[in-house]
């Protein structure tokens, strides 16, 4: 079975500046990927940025990258020039490539304060 | 109605009481799922439906009860819970074997059981 571990309950960044969220799995899979979603309060679960374990890059989506250590199996949400939108519960999730169902492993979450 | 949505959005039921969740897609996806959001718990996943049949039941109490009739709608019907069932209940979308994995979510219908 996977876990997926945020150690992180509460984090605040000041507005335009960069916060780093983490995010530790654990897993005997070979073949995964890596999500990060955003739950703004009282608004819809969207996600942020998507990782295929495969794939050596690390994503990048806009102001959102992510520093993926496969070895260290580790995954860690980047975000630049903070935004009040950005405030918001943070949720790091995992998927066994190929199973049915695509079903998600998901951590405990980071919630994030952005102060203007 | 766009994306994924849920009824009735809040929802106070007493322990002996019997109500039904529902969650529709407008997305074209083949994969539902529920999941329960407690206060101090990661996501719990519930329930999946691939190709509307059951591929996983994750060891969830009886007294929840699954449906998925077609590709489009997810039920949860609820009997006799118990007050630590309350919680945010999050329907969610994909598209199975697609290339993306994105799951989508529902707003969410908030339970309290009294």
């Amino acid at each position: 079975a996977q876990t997926v571990t945020q150690s992180q309950p509460e984090m605040s960044v000041q507005e335009a500046e960069t916060v780093t969220l983490s995010c530790t799995y654990d897993t005997s899979e070979s073949n995964y990927y890596l999500f990060w979603y955003k739950q703004p309060p009282s608004r819809q679960m969207i996600l942020v940025i998507r990782q295929e374990a495969y794939k050596q890059q690390n994503a990048t989506e806009n102001r959102f990258s992510v520093n993926f250590q496969k070895a260290a199996k580790s995954f860690s949400l980047k975000i630049s020039d903070s935004q009040l939108g950005d405030t918001a519960m943070y949720f790091c999730a995992f998927m066994k490539y190929g199973n049915a169902g695509n079903m998600l492993t998901f951590g405990g979450g980071t919630r994030l304060m952005v102060k203007p | 109605e766009t994306g994924v949505t849920q009824t009735p959005r809040h929802l106070v039921m007493g322990m002996t009481n019997k109500k039904s969740l529902k969650c529709e897609q407008h997305l074209g996806h083949n994969a539902m799922y529920w999941y329960k959001q407690s206060a101090k718990k990661p996501l719990e996943l519930m329930f999946v439906y691939s190709l509307e049949e059951r591929v996983e039941n994750n060891s969830v109490p009886s007294r929840f009860s699954p449906e998925c009739p077609n590709s489009s709608h997810l039920f949860l019907h609820l009997h006799t819970l118990q007050p630590e069932d309350s919680a945010l209940y999050l329907c969610a979308s994909s598209q199975e074997l697609g290339r993306s994995y994105e799951q989508y979510f529902g707003p969410g219908t908030r339970l309290t059981v009294t």
